[in-house]
């Protein structure tokens, strides 16, 4: 079982360039995050998909745009990379719908840093 | 607003020294409350769902309880195996969930 896979895994960027994050799982799960976690501040919420063609907002969107084409993957895109956007991104999802207690699964993280 | 305290943000334990872990919640309506632990380099992953207060899971070293208030994750008698950060997550009435930011736990041989 794979799970939840993120690429790449590392990578290093000079401020101003782009990049996608991938996400991928195997589990058909409906609703799918992704996250930033910076040392001390734990896990904060960038955007989600509640399902196939679905996006939202979550705590700290600026700077990211998502898409989720298809129901396995979900893409995060960093437009214009800043070096505040240096971080360890993860991305979950979760079985059933809005008020499910379902528990999220996490990807291995990406590790981005920006100079 | 909802909010999720982890306390202490670190403990250090030999083996064998028992302690307990806390998270408390002010949320408007829990719907459940999670715990994970994370392993450096690796995302978090899955140890318990609690519902309801009064209520205790248990996993081999670990059990974790849960309050009206607060949630405790005991470890009894640890090994430097248990080493990883734990991290305490609420699900809201509102379907909304909210992370504490973590208790890094090391413990000594």
């Amino acid at each position: 079982n794979a799970g939840v896979t993120q690429t790449p895994k590392f990578r290093v960027l000079k401020t101003g360039q782009s990049m996608t994050l991938l996400c991928a799982q195997d589990m058909n799960h409906e609703y799918m995050y992704w996250y930033r976690q910076d040392p001390g501040m734990g896990l904060r919420l960038i955007h989600y998909s509640v399902g196939e063609g679905t996006t939202a907002k979550g705590e700290v969107p600026d700077g990211y745009n998502v898409s989720r084409l298809k129901k396995q993957n979900f893409l995060l895109g960093l437009e214009s990379a800043a070096p505040s956007q240096t971080s360890v991104y993860f991305c979950a999802s979760r079985a059933g719908g809005l008020y499910s207690n379902q528990p999220q699964h996490f990807g291995d993280g990406t590790r981005l840093s920006i100079l | 607003e909802d909010q999720v305290t982890q306390s202490p943000e670190a403990l250090r334990l030999q083996e064998g020294e028992s302690s307990s872990l806390n998270c408390s919640y002010t949320v408007s309506g829990l719907r459940g409350l999670f715990w994970y632990r994370q392993d450096p380099g690796k995302g978090p992953e899955f140890l318990f769902t609690l519902y309801s207060a009064g209520e205790e899971k248990e996993k081999e070293r670990l059990k974790a309880t849960l309050t009206k208030k607060e949630s405790f994750l005991h470890i009894t008698a640890p090994k430097p195996e248990d080493s990883a950060t734990y991290l305490c997550a609420v699900n809201t009435n509102a379907g909304k969930s909210t992370f504490g930011d973590g208790t890094t736990l090391t413990v000594k041989p």
